[in-house]
């Protein structure tokens, strides 16, 4: 089993709150990345970052911020909630090498009414 | 045009039976290819990479016909447990992972 974790599981909020979506990891990956994904859709990578200190926006344009301030926990923030945000969240982890194996969190369901 | 486009689902089939997903990927520049496996409102997990020979893992084959940018997963003998959605992954030169928005199987008994 991975050992990345992802915190809430499941959040319902009112539009306009503050959020942050917790990852964690005790593999020691350099490598962190947020995914989107909606039903029947597929994963779309709206943040990464390959160390501390060194964060990057994806293909998906996204209104969060993520921050990497240690290698183990890669936070996702979203200033003022909106119905547009509600989604899956995915946190996962990869080694330095570029295997193309990532490690996923079980995922952070956010409903914004 | 999605860069990476698998088989509409879903693929509901009876244990036991053989099925076959393919996926086509626009990049020809494409470096490696990979199958996931994504339960029901669970998080994606790395089922096998595919590399040029083809490979095998069990009951499970992967195939890449590079010439027409395609990948292909077949499943013998499925099982109920192979119920998931496949999601084809293709990796580009620098590292970056493009997922298809993968094929539903349903195994029924």
């Amino acid at each position: 089993e991975a050992d990345i974790y992802q915190t809430p599981r499941y959040l319902v909020i009112g539009t306009g709150k503050k959020i942050t979506l917790e990852c964690s990891q005790t593999m020691g990956h350099d490598k962190m990345y947020w995914y989107q994904q909606d039903p029947g859709m597929e994963l779309h990578l709206i943040h990464y970052s390959y160390g501390v200190n060194s964060t990057e926006k994806g293909d998906l344009s996204s209104e969060s911020t993520v921050s990497r301030i240690r290698t183990e926990h890669f936070p996702l923030t979203l200033e003022s909630a909106r119905p547009s945000h509600t989604s899956q969240y995915l946190c996962a982890s990869s080694e330095a090498q570029n295997t193309g194996e990532l490690f996923f969190g079980e995922g952070s369901r956010l409903t914004v009414l | 045009r999605k860069e990476v486009e698998q088989d509409p689902g879903p693929f509901n089939v009876p244990e036991g039976a053989t099925v076959a997903f393919n996926c086509t990927y626009s990049n020809s520049a494409s470096q490696s290819f990979f199958w996931y496996r994504q339960d029901c409102r669970k998080e994606p997990k790395l089922l096998m990479s595919v590399y040029s020979s083809g490979n095998e893992d069990g009951r499970f084959t992967a195939q890449l016909n590079r010439a027409s940018q395609y990948i292909s997963l077949l499943i013998r003998d499925s099982k109920l447990s192979d119920s998931a959605t496949y999601l084809c992954v293709v990796k580009y030169q620098g590292g970056k992972l493009i997922f298809g928005q993968g094929t539903e199987l349903s195994v029924k008994p």
